[in-house]
């Protein structure tokens, strides 16, 4: 199966500021990467898919890149509720699809 | 708006069973593949199983495959996953999740979850 990595572990971050994450996988999966959003209590919230297209209603202050086995969600001018778990995802090869073990950015 | 409602928390000891279900609202149920994923503090995020639209082509994880059966009945929008032969490992909080489609097989909606714990 595909292996998934994401990081940093841990993200710490001042609203305002831009934030980076970084999710590698560990073969070549094209653009098939989505990435999600899970705050506590919540479930996960679909952000993007194929790598950088973001989903209707998703503010543009996220954005998604990167093809082959590099990609980053980028956060631009962070706000109180961007601070959560992000979690990528490749549908490349499934079953299984895999996940990033997630990456907590939190406030600084 | 799309609504996915998983079963309630439960408790079983090892090697027992138990049918988590899914009931889903505001949209078409059976025009969309959908999925179980389970959650754990240490492990994150697992897809277990997924069933295509019609409930004639399933999936399993390696982990749980001959031990878990997902299904559907889509006369009353609802999802299933059979669990048997638990495991401690096991242990989990299940979602259940909507496949966007097609070949592309991720996740547009989630439910909140229900949490299985597997002890003795």
């Amino acid at each position: 199966e595909i292996v998934m990595t994401q990081s940093p572990a841990t993200l710490s971050v001042s609203p305002g500021e831009r934030a980076t994450l970084s999710c590698r996988a560990s073969e070549n999966i094209g653009d098939n990467l989505a990435w999600y959003q899970q705050k506590p209590g919540q479930a996960p919230r679909l952000l993007t898919y194929g790598a950088s297209t973001r989903v209707a209603g998703i503010p543009d202050r996220f954005t998604g890149r990167g093809s082959g086995t590099e990609f980053t969600l980028t956060i631009s001018s962070l706000q109180s509720e961007d601070f959560a778990v992000y979690y990528c995802q490749q549908y490349y090869k499934w079953p299984p699809c895999t996940f990033g073990q997630g990456t907590k950015l939190e406030i600084k | 708006e799309v609504q996915l409602v998983e079963s309630g928390e439960t408790v079983v000891r090892p090697g027992g069973s138990l049918r988590l279900s899914c009931v889903a609202s505001g949209f078409i149920f059976d025009n969309y593949d959908m999925s179980w994923v389970r959650q754990t503090p240490g492990k994150g995020l697992e897809w277990v199983s997924g069933i295509n639209w019609n409930g004639g082509s399933t999936a399993y994880a390696d982990s749980v495959k001959g031990r878990f059966t997902i299904s559907r009945d889509n006369a009353k929008n609802s999802l299933y996953l059979q669990l048997n032969r638990l495991r401690p490992e096991d242990t989990a909080l299940y979602h259940c999740a909507r496949v966007y489609g097609g070949s592309f097989y991720y996740f547009d909606s989630w439910g909140q979850g229900a949490l299985v714990t597997v002890s003795s």
